[in-house]
């Protein structure tokens, strides 16, 4: 059974610290990604990696940066984070190519006050 | 750059068909997906179809594409009260080669009235 797990379901953070968000995932997936999730907005591709040690910007990476250092294991950092970052992250992973189906994991709800 | 328009609001009654429709931009799409996200939870892969294909039917699923309007639709007969969730279109990128990339709608939330 396929299965992607993050760190915490739910995080209250004040603004300007540093927030890790964690994510794993047991099926040897060569990409994994990371959104967030606002009402009306749907979800936004912060970062992605199709490999360790690499990433790649998505739409909205500001504010964010990751860490891939093991294939199973990518991170989200907040490096201070701020009120306007408050929202649901998702991470999701796949094997790659157009018909590999993206698996997300439960969600992070960061609440930044 | 790509884009994926869903309306954000559906409410059908119990039994009744709900019409999810979904409009995308990138002709190149190879894929396009239907996702379901109960609350609290992730989202869960419902069913995609190949951009050569019309239609594709899974039990109570029926996915509709007009490939020339670029429209996509998601049609769940006799509607159940566990069917309430919220509903994502996806878009494979155009381009992207085997990055797996999808660009999703902004999600439609399906309320099933008893």
């Amino acid at each position: 059974d396929v299965k992607v797990t993050q760190s915490s379901r739910y995080l209250v953070k004040r603004t300007g610290e540093k927030v890790f968000l964690e994510c794993v995932q047991d099926m040897d997936h060569e990409n994994m990604f990371w959104y967030r999730q606002d009402p009306g907005l749907g979800l936004r591709l912060i970062y992605f990696s199709y490999d360790v040690k690499m990433k790649e910007k998505g739409d909205i990476p500001e504010g964010y940066s990751v860490s891939r250092e093991k294939k199973e294991r990518f991170s989200l950092i907040l490096e201070s984070a701020s009120t306007n970052q408050t929202s649901m992250y998702l991470c999701a992973s796949n094997s790659g190519g157009f018909t590999d189906t993206q698996y997300f994991g439960p969600g992070t709800r960061l609440t930044v006050l | 750059g790509e884009d994926v328009e869903q309306s954000l609001f559906l409410s059908v009654r119990e039994g009744d068909s709900s019409v999810i429709n979904c409009t995308y931009t990138d002709s190149s799409s190879t894929y396009l997906y239907w996702y379901k996200q109960e609350p609290g939870a992730g989202l869960q892969l419902l069913t995609y179809i190949f951009s050569n294909m019309d239609m594709k039917q899974d039990q109570r699923l029926t996915v509709l594409l007009n490939k020339k309007d670029k429209h996509l639709s998601l049609r769940i007969a006799d509607t159940q009260t566990g069917d309430s969730a919220i509903y994502f279109c996806a878009e494979s990128e155009g381009g992207s080669g085997n990055t797996g990339k999808l660009i999703f709608g902004q999600g439609t939330t399906l309320q099933v009235k008893p």
